[in-house]
């Protein structure tokens, strides 16, 4: 089946600016989570979203926002960046990570967002 | 905020010896996940633990759920190289809207 698609793979954009990334899970998959991974902070989870809903959230702030569609792909949109905000964005998509599910999650390849 | 400790932060090992490492915290978590990370990949999900006490395997990975619910554990037997990589604990906070708290990772080294 096919993978965790993202897009785009690799971003520029400068602070103050907005990004918008694009997550579509596995085929039959109804959870996508979102995660940034920096070398200094290493990986921070940002959301979780299940059937459309925000299930589970971590400590970002307000400028981190997340949607999911009905067919299941996310989108995770950065208002106002900033330099820090410069990170790997991956996501992964699963059943719900506390359904007791034995099918595993898998991650896409992740979008580089570089910010100038 | 919570936090997870992970140790140990390295390992240099040799091949065919068994590897422990492990996760704990001040806060209680109401699921345990270990992923492994390799050099320019996404983790891969390793194990997932959603009880105390509980203990699962995976090939030669094991991971148990500590019955106080602050910590767990991820042994590897008769290591190979392939198992090379930076190993990550998350813990998952209950309530409405948990949180996922990362670990800062195991990096493993195996010397054939």
């Amino acid at each position: 089946k096919a993978g965790v698609t993202q897009t785009p793979r690799y971003l520029i954009k400068t602070r103050g600016q907005q990004v918008t990334l694009s997550c579509s899970p596995i085929s039959g998959h109804r959870s996508v989570s979102w995660y940034q991974q920096t070398p200094g902070q290493g990986l921070q989870f940002l959301f979780e979203y299940f059937s459309e809903t925000q299930r589970n959230k971590g400590n970002f702030p307000g400028r981190f926002s997340g949607r999911q569609f009905s067919n299941s792909r996310s989108e995770m949109n950065v208002s106002t960046l900033e330099l820090g905000d410069s990170a790997l964005y991956l996501c992964a998509s699963s059943w719900p990570i506390t359904s007791g599910s034995t099918d595993t999650q898998y991650f896409g390849p992740g979008t580089r967002l570089t910010v100038l | 905020g919570q936090q997870l400790n992970q140790s140990p932060q390295s390992m240099f090992i040799q091949e065919g010896e068994d590897v422990s490492m492990n996760c704990t915290s001040s806060s209680i978590f109401n699921t345990w996940l270990w992923y492994k990370q390799e050099p320019g990949e996404g983790p891969v999900l390793l194990i997932a633990l959603y009880k105390a006490g509980e203990l699962t395997s995976n090939g030669r990975l094991t991971a148990q759920f500590g019955i106080t619910r602050k910590d767990s554990f991820l042994n590897i037997s008769a290591s190979i190289p392939s198992d090379v990589g930076i190993y990550f604990c998350a813990g998952l906070s209950g309530g409405s809207q948990g949180n996922l708290i990362f670990g800062k990772g195991t990096k493993l080294s195996v010397k054939p």
